[in-house]
């Protein structure tokens, strides 16, 4: 069991680009998650998957951003026309379905200059 | 909705003193409550979880929470601090397992020696 894992751990962009992390989790969970945390708050939900079904969307998910999981294991999130709003530390988890413990993975920090 | 509450963004106690965190929830069903740390460049780590069982849980690290459906609080304890506990503690929210966590603000613990 490796964990959670996160790549980039770091980016740094120019606003106005297009960014994309990847999170792979922990072998046979079926259940993955994103969230976003900013300096000084809690980790805000963003969505999650069941395999490859997208089940929830959060409202804080613009039509900027848009997230994957094609074959029910790793998931990509895409920032399209980065806006410095968008500086923070994107986290991802991974869980079983029936068990709801949630594992997370270190974050990918971004910052938009 | 559901909803977290974190009293006090930053609690300072001495090494071998209580830890007290506080959380208060809001939820129209019953909860699923989490309390989760974090330590400097790492992931979010769960401490313990309440799922309708047992009242008093007992997490990880000497670590433990009440769940007081009459306060609708989630308060996490710990009887003796030590120098290793200093990190940002987070409550979370669920109205069902597996489904997207709500979290608090979070609340710094630093420990003097």
């Amino acid at each position: 069991d490796t964990g959670v894992s996160q790549d980039p751990r770091h980016k740094i962009t120019k606003r106005g680009q297009n960014v994309t992390f990847r999170c792979d989790p922990i072998s046979e969970h079926n259940r993955l998650y994103w969230y976003r945390q900013t300096l000084g708050q809690g980790p805000e939900f963003l969505t999650y998957f069941q395999n490859e079904a997208q089940l929830e969307k959060s409202r804080l998910l613009s039509d900027r951003f848009s997230a994957e999981r094609p074959k029910g294991s790793f998931s990509t999130l895409e920032i399209q026309r980065t806006e410095q709003g968008d500086s923070a530390m994107y986290l991802c988890a991974s869980s079983l379905l029936a068990g709801g413990h949630k594992f997370f993975g270190p974050g990918t920090r971004l910052t938009v200059l | 909705a559901q909803s977290v509450t974190q009293l006090g963004s930053h609690v300072s106690v001495s090494e071998g003193a209580l830890v007290l965190l506080r959380c208060n929830y809001s939820s129209s069903v019953p909860p699923y409550l989490f309390w989760y740390v974090q330590y400097p460049n790492q992931g979010l780590q769960l401490l313990l979880k309440y799922t309708s069982a047992a009242t008093l849980v007992k997490g990880i690290n000497g670590f433990e929470a009440e769940f007081k459906k009459s306060e609708t609080s989630f308060h996490l304890t710990k009887p003796s601090a030590h120098m290793s506990d200093a990190a940002e503690y987070f409550c979370a929210v669920s109205r069902r397992a597996g489904t997207a966590l709500i979290f608090g603000k979070g609340t710094t613990l630093s420990v003097s020696s």
